[in-house]
């Protein structure tokens, strides 16, 4: 399982990109990066996947190198309401997920 | 929403008794997960279910036991319930075997006294 290092906590404020980066050295050939958002007593949310380049959807774009050792989870024009942890998960679901601390992202008006 | 549906929503229970979380999985989803989350460990994976068998298990105690059933819910029990069991226990599913795009459900807040 590879071992990730996030930043414990981020602040930004409103209409600005927020990026997130996630550092995991010894990521394998057959490992995914996955992120995933959580609200205080919510379960955490899928945001997005990828393997390698740049993957984007409606919510985020998520940026791989190509050493793929680490990997920018990119939210654009962020609002209050994406104040949350993210987490930075490495793997492919084969083994025992570890959610880790995640970031702690605090969006100001 | 996520489609994962968890009840109840809260518990509130007494120090030695037995209670049963149930969850049921998005349309389609095969796999089941609970995890536990307490404010001092985070999220902790406990156990995986794949089609109604036991695929992984992770930081689960003894106490605790899980079944995934034929219609693909799953029933999270616990006994013999400690102060320290206190936390929110969430249920995911997802569609694949060994996957961490997974979708998670409300949560149970889980309060023993």
């Amino acid at each position: 399982l590879a071992k990730t290092t996030q930043p414990i906590s981020m602040d930004s404020y409103e209409g600005q990109e927020v990026n997130i980066t996630c550092s995991h050295n010894n990521i394998a050939t057959n490992d995914y990066i996955t992120w995933y958002q959580q609200f205080p007593s919510q379960g955490p949310r899928f945001i997005i996947q990828g393997y390698k380049t740049k993957v984007t959807n409606e919510v985020a774009s998520l940026f791989i190198p190509a050493d793929r050792k680490s990997s920018t989870l990119s939210l654009p024009r962020v609002s209050l309401s994406d104040t949350a942890v993210y987490y930075c998960l490495v793997g492919v679901g084969d083994d025992k997920i570890i959610f880790g601390k995640g970031t702690r992202l605090h969006i100001l008006p | 929403d996520s489609g994962v549906t968890q009840t109840p929503k809260h518990l509130i229970t007494a120090t030695g008794q037995r209670v049963t979380l149930r969850c049921s999985p998005r349309s389609g989803d095969l796999s089941v997960y609970w995890y536990q989350q307490s404010l001092d460990q985070g999220l902790q994976f406990l156990i995986q279910y794949y089609n109604g068998e036991e695929r992984a298990k992770g930081n689960i105690l003894e106490r605790f036991s899980a079944q995934q059933f034929p219609d693909l819910h799953s029933e999270l029990n616990l006994s013999s319930l400690e102060l320290g069991d206190s936390a929110l226990y969430f249920c995911a599913s997802s569609p694949r075997f060994e996957s961490y795009e997974q979708y998670f459900g409300p949560g149970t807040r889980l309060t023993v006294t």
